[in-house]
Formats: structure tokens, C-alpha cells, sequence
């Protein structure tokens, strides 16, 4: 049981090139979500998901794009990354059927534009 | 939504209890408190969480007051292996955007041997 996987850990990107930040879990979680943490900082919500097929935006959502074609998938797009996008970028999931709210966190993907 | 106040840093030495507190004055009656931390540069690790009640697992307790108004995370025998920042963090514990989670600042705890 991986819980939830983030690829790649590391990158670094050029300012204007666009990549996608992947992650998958395999706890057949409903609600799976993304957040970026600046230095120093807590963490922010980008986008969520509750399901396959539905995507809504968190608290910082300019400049990324998701969408959830599948339950264990949940990918970050950044459509043409800029300097102020250099972060640490973790995703995380959790059931949706139960009265908790546990959310189980990836390791991050740490990512500089340059 | 109701926010929470954390000191931002706290110190223990390694063997002994660490009490780290939390503020919630405008906690709704449908909210938990939950904790994570977050273990240098790690992702977030859920702790522990309750509604009234204290509550206690393997890794902490959670000592909450009766108005609610505010909590204490106890870890009982801190190790250099609990140096983390801490977040308190109050939601409602059902499915869908209201059970995001808002992350503020935390409290950095250091362990110190």
C-alpha cells in the first residue's frame, strides 16, 4: 500500500514552459486535493477534487489547472510557469463517506522556476 | 470559518512532555479540532483529532476544555524525533469543500536533548 505518490520530487523549470506535477493514491479515496507551501509559510490550497470528474478551486488557483479523470489520479498543470511559482507542492487525499477527516499527505514535489 | 492562534515556536527537552497549545475561540458545534505536523520539509502527518471529548492514540493526546474554546496537544514523552511544526487546525469532519483543510502557521516545536 504506496498511500499517496508524488512525481517528480524535484524539478526545475525555465519561466514560460509548462509541466505537470502527477499524483496518484491508492486508498481509493474520493476527495484528493493540491497545496503549495512558500518558504516559511503554512500550506495553501490550489484545487480539489471530491470525485471523478469534479474539480473546484482552493484558495490560490491562478496560473494551475487539474482535472480528475480517475479516482487514483489527480495531476497539476502548470500552463506556463513563472518565477513566483517556485514552491514546494504537496498533494493529499481522503475518504468522503466517514464522519472523520483524515487526510493522508505525498512527500511533495519541490519545484524551481527560474 | 473558524480560525486558530498558535504560538509560533516552542521548546522541550528530549524525555519530558511537550504541551503544545491552541486558541479556537469561534469554533462552530459541528467542528473537530484536528492536529498535524509536519516533520522538516515532509508532508503533513495527521496526529489526532476530537469533537468534546479528550482523546488519546499512540502519538499524542488531546486535552480540549469544556467551552471548547480552546485545546492542548500532549506529547508525553517528547524524542528529537517530534522536533516538527505543529498546526492546529478546526473543520468540520464531512466530505466536500467544507472539510478543506486551512493550514496556518503552526507552532515549531524543538526537542532539545
Amino acid at each position: 500500500n504506496a498511500g499517496v505518490t508524488q512525481t517528480p520530487k524535484f524539478q526545475v523549470l525555465k519561466t514560460g514552459q509548462s509541466m505537470t506535477l502527477q499524483c496518484a493514491q491508492d486508498m481509493n479515496h474520493e476527495y484528493m486535493s493540491w497545496y503549495r507551501q512558500d518558504p516559511g509559510m503554512g500550506l495553501r490550497l490550489i484545487h480539489y477534487s471530491v470525485g471523478a470528474g469534479i474539480t473546484d478551486q482552493g484558495e490560490v488557483p491562478n496560473g494551475y489547472n487539474v482535472s480528475r479523470s480517475t479516482t487514483e489520479d489527480f495531476p497539476l498543470r502548470l500552463l506556463s510557469a513563472a518565477p513566483s511559482q517556485t514552491s514546494v507542492y504537496f498533494c493529499a487525499s481522503r475518504r468522503t463517506d466517514l464522519a472523520k477527516n483524515i487526510q493522508y499527505f505525498g512527500a511533495g514535489t519541490r519545484l524551481s522556476v527560474l | 470559518d473558524a480560525k486558530t492562534t498558535q504560538p509560533p515556536s516552542m521548546d522541550c527537552a528530549e524525555g519530558r512532555a511537550a504541551n503544545l497549545p491552541c486558541n479556537h475561540s469561534t469554533i462552530s458545534g459541528n467542528e473537530y479540532v484536528y492536529w498535524y505536523r509536519q516533520i522538516h520539509s515532509q508532508g503533513p502527518q495527521y496526529i489526532i483529532h476530537g469533537l468534546k471529548n479528550n482523546e488519546t492514540n499512540e502519538m499524542a493526546s488531546l486535552i480540549i476544555t469544556e467551552d471548547r474554546k480552546s485545546s492542548t496537544l500532549i506529547l508525553p514523552h517528547a524524542t528529537l524525533r517530534d522536533t516538527a511544526v505543529y498546526y492546529c487546525i478546526v473543520r468540520v469532519a464531512t466530505g466536500g469543500s467544507q472539510g478543506n483543510l486551512i493550514f496556518g502557521k503552526g507552532t515549531k516545536l524543538s526537542v532539545k536533548p
